[in-house]
């Protein structure tokens, strides 16, 4: 059985930049899930996608969209970099919603 | 809103003692709660997960507690080891929606 898996593992962009962040969900699992981890802090909702839908969404801008494939794969991607945006990026996948969630090993994301 | 709080914000203590770590939550209509270790940079690793029916977990050196009715988790960890220290984070599921929200964790120290 295959875990949750992310990539890129850094990422440096500079402000303004555009950035997409890739997540791999363990196998048989249908839902991922978003999260940013600011330095110190907890992870944080961005948004939830289930069988290629979004089913709910933190208080996040438009400016983070998402992306659920036909294999159950996602993409997070982020418009407009602003440097508040710098944070580990979390995925975690699921069987269904509200599930125990698996979490992969991030996308640690600087902006300059 | 639920809010997750977690005490202390850090410890550090001796190899071998037993410790405890607290998490408050403030709207008991959660769906389950869960502890996560998470090692610097790293993802997140999933140690118990406790449903809202449920009053304790136990894994091996681990003990998570819930009382639901006054919004409160321990995680009891028995004869501490350095290669616990790392930071300790709940999160609940809150029911009806579909995140995870975490607490800010107990970053845990343990010395030789």
């Amino acid at each position: 059985e295959t875990g949750v898996t992310q990539s890129p593992t850094h990422l440096i962009k500079t402000r303004g930049q555009q950035v997409t962040l890739r997540c791999s969900s363990q196998s048989g699992h249908n839902t991922v899930s978003w999260y940013q981890q600011a330095l110190g802090q907890g992870p944080q909702f961005i948004f939830q996608y289930y069988r290629e839908e979004e089913n709910g969404r933190g208080n996040f801008p438009p400016r983070f969209s998402g992306l659920q494939f036909p294999n159950y794969s996602s993409e997070l991607n982020v418009n407009a970099l602003e440097l508040d945006d710098s944070a580990l990026y979390l995925c975690a996948s699921s069987l269904g919603g509200q599930e125990t969630q698996y979490f992969g090993p991030g996308t640690r994301l600087l902006v300059l | 809103k639920q809010e997750v709080t977690q005490i202390p914000a850090a410890l550090s203590v001796p190899e071998g003692e037993n410790l405890v770590l607290n998490c408050s939550f403030t709207d008991s209509a959660i769906y389950n709660l869960q502890w996560f270790r998470q090692d610097p940079g790293k993802g997140l690793t999933s140690l118990l997960l406790i449903q809202s029916s449920q009053r304790e977990q136990t894994s091996g050196r681990l003990n998570a507690s819930l009382d639901k009715s006054s919004g409160r988790s321990t995680l009891y960890i028995a004869a501490s080891q350095p290669g616990d220290s790392a930071t300790y984070l709940c999160a609940v599921s809150v029911s009806g929606a579909q995140k995870l929200v975490f607490g800010q964790g107990t970053r845990l120290t343990i010395n030789p």
